[in-house]
């Protein structure tokens, strides 16, 4: 079963601008990951936050939690036309990542 | 020095035929999956192996069979293949310890007319 939401499903900015992307889920989880999917490509891991920590940082990412509101988002800061992919959460079930269940994925345009 | 690396990249294939896809991942990971995506880009897991030994297998028909000769390998075969089968088939490999994140391949485009 689905587990995941991404939100909005599709986001056009322009170069240099944030991009915000959301992701609720369902049940307790105890990490939350992000993945990048480039067109015709596999899906890459980003970055991954555990139940216990509210926000976690790598490079321009920005990845926070709520486990109150089974939410987290994913911020990309002073975008580049690189970051052009769908954007995927994806939270474990069966009490660790021996399957991971994905969202359906925003599909971000960072235009030049 | 591909990762995981996935073959064939397209499959053309008429319907009722039979095709593999074979998967192989040099990280020496313990666990490797297939996933299946749609055309809505929806992913969902159909199989996991953890060291040749099956451990999840979704509501996938009995004509899709997984195998894995060795813990780097994880092919899928397709019997009898239908309409609704074409999509993007995923390997993944995964050091499978908690937390630990997924290592894709780059799919195989299935399109069955």
């Amino acid at each position: 079963s689905q587990q995941g939401e991404e939100d909005p499903q599709a986001l056009s900015i322009q170069e240099g601008e944030n991009a915000t992307m959301n992701c609720s889920y369902k049940t307790s989880i105890n990490n939350l990951q992000w993945y990048r999917q480039n067109s015709g490509r596999g899906l890459v891991h980003l970055i991954l936050i555990r139940s216990n920590e509210r926000e976690k940082h790598s490079g321009r990412l920005r990845v926070t939690l709520d486990t109150s509101k089974k939410s987290s988002s994913l911020l990309i800061t002073a975008s580049r036309a690189a970051d052009t992919a769908s954007y995927f959460c994806a939270t474990p079930t069966q009490g660790g990542s021996e399957k991971l269940v994905f969202g359906k994925g925003t599909k971000l345009t960072v235009n030049p | 020095d591909t990762a995981v690396s996935q073959t064939p990249k397209y499959l053309v294939t008429q319907m009722g035929n039979d095709k593999s896809i074979k998967c192989e991942q040099n990280l020496g990971h313990d666990t490797m999956y297939w996933y299946k995506q749609d055309s809505k880009k929806f992913l969902k897991i159909m199989f996991s192996y953890n060291n040749k030994e099956l451990i999840i297998n979704e509501t996938v028909p009995n004509r899709f069979s997984p195998k894995s000769p060795d813990k780097a390998h994880l092919n899928l075969h397709i019997n009898s293949l239908e309409l609704g089968d074409s999509a993007v088939y995923f390997c993944a490999s995964s050091p499978g310890l908690r937390d630990s994140p997924l290592h894709f391949g780059n799919g195989t485009r299935l399109t069955v007319t």
